[in-house]
């Protein structure tokens, strides 16, 4: 079974400063992908980025980047030039690619970005 | 496009009484998903469907039901509402699974209170 964690329960970052979520997986997979979900006071859920754990090169989204460690099993996301749009809970979630495979969410991390 | 869609955005039950969750998708996608998140928890997995007519149980099936008589449509019953169940209900649905092109696309939540 696959967990993740989500250790920090919230982060705050003044606007225009770049703050970085951490985000940690087990599993026993070798192909599996991951995600960054944001989720805003408006409770929509938002695909923020994806990550294919066969590809070496860090995913990028304009001001989101995430640092992929595999070997440590570390999957951080980093929010350069913060925006007060960017107050959100953020959800790391986890999907192996086999058939039947289920999304795994951690459990949230609310950041506020501070004007 | 819609995208996903979901009815009722807010609904008040009594324990004991029954309701349907109707979610709705117009990208033409053979997977859809209910989740419940609750304060802490993360998102979890209700049920699932992979096609038309198919549905599977996951993470936390017990007093739900689904159906999926079509494609774009997947609905969640609960037949006898407990305290519980209080939580806020996510739809998703996705192209494929597990095969790159998996992305969920979420709706914009059910917020269920029982009392």
């Amino acid at each position: 079974a696959q967990t993740v964690t989500q250790s920090q329960p919230e982060m705050s970052v003044q606007e225009a400063e770049t703050v970085t979520l951490s985000c940690t997986y087990d599993t026993s997979e070798n192909n599996y992908y991951l995600f960054w979900y944001k989720q805003p006071p408006s409770r929509q859920m938002i695909l923020v980025i994806r990550q294919e754990a066969y590809k070496q090169q860090n995913a990028t989204e304009n001001r989101f980047s995430v640092n992929f460690q595999k070997a440590a099993k570390s999957f951080s996301l980093k929010i350069s030039d913060s925006q007060l749009g960017d107050t959100a809970m953020y959800f790391c979630a986890f999907m192996a690619t086999g058939a039947n495979s289920k999304l795994t969410f951690g459990k949230g991390i609310t950041l506020s970005v501070r004007p | 496009n819609a995208g996903v869609t979901q009815t009722p955005k807010f609904r008040v039950l009594k324990t004991g009484q029954s309701m349907t969750l109707l979610c709705a998708q117009d990208m033409n996608h053979e997977y859809m998903y209910w989740y419940r998140q609750d304060p802490g928890m993360g998102l979890r997995l209700i049920h699932y469907s992979v096609g038309e007519g198919t549905t599977a149980k996951g993470e936390v099936p017990d007093g739900y039901n689904v159906s999926r008589l079509k494609k774009q449509n997947f609905l969640l019953g609960l037949e006898s509402a407990a305290p519980s169940q209080t939580s806020v209900y996510f739809c998703a649905s996705s192209y494929a699974w597990g095969l790159g092109t998996d992305t969920q696309y979420f709706g914009p939540g059910t917020r269920l209170t029982v009392l």
